[in-house]
């Protein structure tokens, strides 16, 4: 199965400094999904990447990915409060584009 | 519109007890799944349903039976759970079930606000 694995697991960082979440996949990246989770909540869709390469923002939140590295990375420019939660990248498998596998999480906290 | 719709929240249930969890999208998808997320932990997989018919099941134990009685619903039945299968019940629908290939597009999975589940 594809594994996910995710630095750092936790962060802690002061109000409008800049950080970045990492991904990176055991097997090759046929795609990679970023997603944010509020505690106890369900999963808030951020961003889907697709090909080698490709680099996507929305609003502060920057990812991209690199194919070959089997990676992509997360990166927040000017961290807010309203940024912390828990950070998933997820990738489907090959054969079966709707059975999906997510990273093992990474906790923002963002201090005021 | 973006919307998955899971009901109850919150559930409390004894372990002979019938219990089912329900989801809801009006956004013409076509693929509908269950995870079920520890605390802590990366949501887990558990089933997938195409077309409205069983494509993936993930070694769930049969206490745990999925039903999806048309393309906008999709059902969880729960019977005999056990403690240790508390946990956040997550929905997510996408809206095409086809599998990845050299034409095949991954699709973004929409997810709901979850079912929180505790087994006494």
């Amino acid at each position: 199965s594809q594994e996910l694995e995710q630095s750092p697991q936790s962060l802690i960082v002061q109000e409008g400094k800049n950080l970045t979440i990492n991904c990176t996949s055991s097997k090759t990246l046929y795609g990679l999904y970023w997603y944010k989770q509020k505690y106890g909540e369900g999963l808030i869709f951020l961003m889907m990447l697709q090909k080698g390469g490709e680099e996507k923002s929305h609003e502060k939140i920057t990812a991209k990915l690199d194919e070959k590295k089997q990676q992509s990375s997360l990166h927040i420019t000017a961290s807010q409060p309203s940024h912390a939660g828990i950070y998933l990248c997820g990738a489907p498998t090959l054969n079966t584009g709707n059975q999906f596998y997510f990273g093992t999480g990474t906790s923002l906290t963002v201090i005021p | 519109d973006t919307e998955v719709t899971q009901t109850p929240k919150h559930l409390v249930m004894g372990m002979t007890n019938k219990k089912s969890l329900k989801c809801e999208q009006h956004m013409g998808h076509r693929a509908m799944y269950w995870y079920k997320q520890k605390a802590k932990k990366p949501p887990e997989l558990m089933f997938v349903y195409s077309y409205e018919k069983l494509s993936i099941n993930e070694s769930v134990p049969s206490r745990f039976s999925p039903e999806c009685p048309n393309s906008s619903l999709l059902n969880l039945h729960l019977h005999a759970l056990q403690p240790e299968d508390s946990a956040l019940y997550l929905c997510a629908s996408s809206r095409n079930p086809k599998g990845l290939g050299t034409s095949g597009r991954i699709d973004i999975q929409y997810f709901g606000a979850g079912t929180r589940l505790s087994v006494l």
